[in-house]
């Protein structure tokens, strides 16, 4: 079974800190994806990364980076956290479509 | 974009009973898959399904992509199919293997 692993399942943080969301994956896949959750939205793409080095940006980048130095990590960097960031934060990875996600982080920010 | 809906929004049922699912999505698409998020947060595969029947169990999947929809059958209800169930889209006009996602069906079976 694909495993990938989030580093924490919640995380409190302070107001304009710089916070990092890590995600590990075992299957050696290509594609690694980062979404975030909020109620009645569903999910929506941060950013996305085909391969070591490479990122694409989804539908909401504004505020957030990613860092994918080896192909089995992937981080979700946010440069100065904002309230607004308060959120449910899911990673995927894929070889091809179908996708297999992580159990998730509950980050707040304070 | 491609839009992604799912009906309906909301669905509570007593234990035993069946429902289906429905995801109506706007343009062709290359792949479909159904996830069901428990009450934990933890987003579970169901099916890849772009087109045609699949089953596991209690549940089973429909995809007719020529008329863009999918439908997810749940038989014989029981609690721990509580959670909210997700259909996601990967479309033609897209990058390969970015998903689109609805957002979602709540629902709750009560014993």
């Amino acid at each position: 079974d694909v495993k990938v692993t989030q580093s924490s399942r919640y995380l409190v943080k302070r107001t304009g800190e710089k916070v990092f969301l890590e995600c590990v994956q075992d299957m050696d896949h290509e594609n690694m994806f980062w979404y975030r959750q909020d109620p009645g939205l569903g999910l929506r793409l941060i950013y996305f990364s085909y391969d070591v080095k490479m990122k694409e940006k989804g539908d909401i980048p504004e505020g957030y980076s990613v860092s994918r130095e080896k192909k089995e990590r992937f981080s979700l960097i946010l440069e100065s956290a904002s309230t607004n960031q308060t959120s449910m934060y899911l990673c995927a990875s894929s070889r091809d479509v179908a996708q297999h996600f992580g159990d998730g982080t509950r980050l707040s920010i304070l | 974009g491609i839009q992604v809906e799912q009906s309906p929004p909301d669905l509570i049922l007593q234990e035993g009973a069946n429902s289906t699912l429905r995801c109506n999505f706007s343009d062709s698409v290359n792949n479909l898959q159904w996830f069901h998020q428990n009450p934990w947060g933890q987003l579970i595969n169901l099916f890849y399904i772009p087109s045609g029947t699949k089953q596991n169990g209690r549940l089973s999947a429909t995809t007719v992509a020529t008329e863009r929809y999918s439908l997810l059958y749940i038989s014989s209800s029981q609690t721990t199919d509580s959670g909210v169930y997700f259909c996601a889209v990967d479309y033609r006009g897209s990058t390969l293997g970015r998903l689109y996602f609805g957002r979602g069906t709540q629902l709750t079976v009560w014993p």
